[in-house]
């Protein structure tokens, strides 16, 4: 039972560079979510989507873009990154978080911007 | 907006001792309040959780009280493990909304 993978698990980038971070889950969860965590500052939302096709901002989104083309997937782009991103990456999913409320979380992506 | 607010860590404790981690919140609404363990080197995971006032969350020896009169939900335990080390995580839902807004996170170091 994979729940939610998250690939890839560590990259370095150059400043300017692109890249996508890829998660999917496998337990047909409506609700996927984009974290990021950093030091002395928590887990913040980045974007998130409601279902298949959708996407919406979240408290940090600039420098960001997602796309949910397969409700299993939801892909994080970064298109120039900056120094200010790295950080450790975190992709969750729920069924309905208006239920239980529970987020499934993968197992992080750390990314370092030089 | 909504905030979560928690203690500072890191928490260092002799295993055996008994925890406190306190977290206090503001909301718009009626939210639901969650506590979130992260072990190192993994994703986080749901300790456990309170959807309304007075209810009381409890799992693997953690408990939390849903306190509306005083915006609290503090995570206590009466006799840590090595094994509990961890950073943990408080968070609320409010009422209406589909996201989860997050605390800063607190450290528990616990040793032998």
């Amino acid at each position: 039972n994979a729940g939610v993978t998250q690939t890839p698990k560590f990259r370095v980038l150059k400043t300017g560079q692109s890249m996508t971070l890829l998660c999917a889950q496998d337990m047909n969860h409506e609700y996927m979510y984009w974290y990021r965590q950093d030091p002395g500052m928590g887990l913040r939302l980045i974007h998130y989507s409601v279902g298949e096709g959708t996407t919406a901002k979240g408290e940090v989104p600039d420098g960001y873009n997602v796309s949910r083309l397969k409700k299993q997937n939801f892909l994080l782009g970064l298109e120039s990154a900056a120094p200010s991103q790295t950080s450790v990456y975190f992709c969750a999913s729920t069924p309905n978080p208006t239920n239980t409320g529970e987020l499934f979380f993968g197992e992080g992506s750390r990314l370092t911007v030089l | 907006g909504d905030s979560v607010t928690q203690m500072e860590g890191p928490v260092t404790l002799s295993e055996e001792a008994f925890l406190t981690i306190n977290c206090t919140y503001t909301a718009t609404g009626y939210p639901s309040l969650f506590w979130y363990v992260q072990y190192p080197g993994e994703g986080l995971q749901l300790l456990l959780k309170a959807t309304k006032a007075d209810d009381k969350g409890s799992n693997k020896g953690f408990e939390a009280t849903y306190r509306k009169e005083t915006t609290s939900f503090h995570l206590e335990k009466g006799s840590v493990q090595v094994s509990d080390s961890a950073v943990y995580f408080c968070a609320l839902r409010d009422s209406g909304y589909s996201t989860l807004t997050f605390g800063k996170g607190t450290m528990l170091l616990v040793s032998p």
